[in-house]
């Protein structure tokens, strides 16, 4: 059965310092990947996502992640964090003939000033 | 444009009573529906997804059912409550068919059973 993996579940930082959130998938085929961000009482919502192409995207509030197939993984980066970024983020994948998204555990980020 | 409603937010139920979670999608057609339940440290667990009315796909077992009345109406029920029940309980919806069909989320609704 396929699989997401966040290693990462707590990530505590300071403003200004560089994020790396890990996400690996266990699917061999064809994949969407998502992540989607959760800030302390909004609803969950999609900061990035790759279908094909280029696989360097980029995202709102200037997260991207990279595809690297051979690696199975879609890491989330940003090079700068903001108090604002503290939220959960959840990696998640879609295979190319399901509707249906698996996602990871999750990784809560705080950011302090 | 599109909107995801979800009702009630919060809900605290006894025990062995019954449970009716309504989720609705407003702003679009046939779309695919789904719930999952969300718990610390655990992600999001897809609980059931419909691709039609009364179409219904089961992922897990466990106490709930869900129901599909109408194009853009999703019911998650039990008819007895359980303590591992609780939980926060996400509705979600996407566009039917092709490759680029992301999921939109509600707001969700936190049920305790106690």
């Amino acid at each position: 059965a396929q699989s997401v993996s966040q290693h990462n579940h707590h990530v505590i930082l300071s403003e200004a310092a560089s994020l790396e959130l890990g996400c690996n998938y266990s699917y061999g085929g064809t994949v969407n990947l998502f992540w989607y961000v959760q800030y302390p009482g909004q609803h969950l919502q999609l900061l990035l996502k790759y279908f094909s192409g280029d696989p360097l995207v980029k995202g709102i509030k200037g997260f991207e992640a990279e595809f690297i197939k051979s690696k199975f993984s879609f890491n989330l980066r940003k090079p700068s964090v903001q108090w604002s970024d503290t939220a959960e983020y959840f990696c998640a994948v879609k295979t190319y003939n399901t509707d249906k998204l698996i996602f990871g555990t999750g990784t809560r980020l705080q950011v302090f000033p | 444009s599109q909107t995801i409603h979800q009702w009630p937010a919060t809900l605290v139920q006894p025990v062995g009573s019954p449970l009716s979670l309504e989720c609705t999608v407003e702003g679009t057609s046939n779309p695919n529906l789904y719930w999952y339940r969300q718990a610390a440290g655990r992600g999001l667990q897809l609980l059931f997804y419909s691709v039609g009315i009364g179409q219904i796909s089961s992922e897990v077992p466990q106490n709930l059912s869900a129901s599909r009345p109408q194009d853009r109406q999703f019911i998650l029920s039990s008819k007895k409550l359980l303590l591992s029940d609780s939980g926060f309980y996400l509705c979600a919806w996407s566009r039917a068919g092709g490759i680029y069909n992301e999921q939109f989320f509600g707001p969700g609704t936190r049920l305790t059973v106690l």
